[in-house]
């Protein structure tokens, strides 16, 4: 699986939308660009994935970049709840789903 | 989603002795799981996968005869951790593969051993 680069960690205002950016610039054309996030001495939470179109749900979007190089998370609302650590994750398809490789993430913290 | 949980959520134990870790589909079969071990500031790390009805396969560098995995039934996945060690303490979480044909994984809220 390709390896992802991401921030160590970014500040975001309570309300404002929270950016997360991701470098995965190995990536395949069969692999799928993953986000978890994980709350403090909690799993890690999915949170939305794609393969090369952007995508929505009642989490976050998720916007791939056309050579799919790059990614971004998008908040559009943060809250306080969103402080957690934030993992982009690069897998492809077979049989080893739910098979991941975790990297360092980013720690986002969501101030008042 | 697929709700997947972990029993017990935290446990201490003395140097020595062995700690049995549960991890449950609750709502769907899981014919894989898989067990991951974090410790203090570090990023999650893949000790194995659990396949239902046959041995695990374990990671690189994992010590199978010390991290015991059963996965006896759809449903039901256990870790077993002995002759434990201070070394040992971590926060150990398991997943399960979303039953539904789609790819994201679901995971425990993980256990916190802590050994004495």
């Amino acid at each position: 699986d390709a390896k992802t680069t991401q921030p160590t960690s970014m500040d975001c205002a309570e309300g404002r939308a929270a950016n997360l950016p991701c470098n995965h610039s190995t990536i395949s054309g069969n692999e799928y660009v993953y986000w978890y996030r994980q709350i403090h001495s909690q799993g890690p939470q999915y949170i939305i994935h794609g393969l090369k179109n952007n995508e929505t749900n009642e989490m976050a979007s998720l916007i791939i970049t056309e050579d799919r190089k790059s990614s971004t998370l998008i908040l559009p609302h943060a809250t306080l709840r969103d402080t957690a650590v934030y993992y982009c994750i690069v897998r492809g398809g077979g049989t080893s789903y739910g098979k991941l490789t975790f990297g360092q993430g980013t720690i986002l913290t969501v101030h008042p | 989603g697929a709700v997947v949980s972990q029993h017990p959520s935290w446990v201490i134990c003395k140097s020595g002795t062995s700690v049995k870790i549960e991890c449950r589909s609750l709502d769907f079969q899981a014919t894989t799981m898989f067990w991951y071990r974090q410790f203090p500031k570090q990023s999650l790390m893949l000790m194995a996968t659990s396949n239902e009805g046959s041995k695990a396969t374990y990671e690189q560098g994992v010590e199978k005869d010390k991290f015991l995995i059963n996965h006896a039934s759809l449903t039901l996945s256990t870790l077993t951790v002995t002759s434990a060690h201070p070394e040992d303490s971590s926060f150990y979480i398991c997943s399960a593969r979303d039953p539904d044909g789609n790819t994201e994984a679901f995971f425990g809220q993980g256990t916190r051993l802590t050994v004495v």
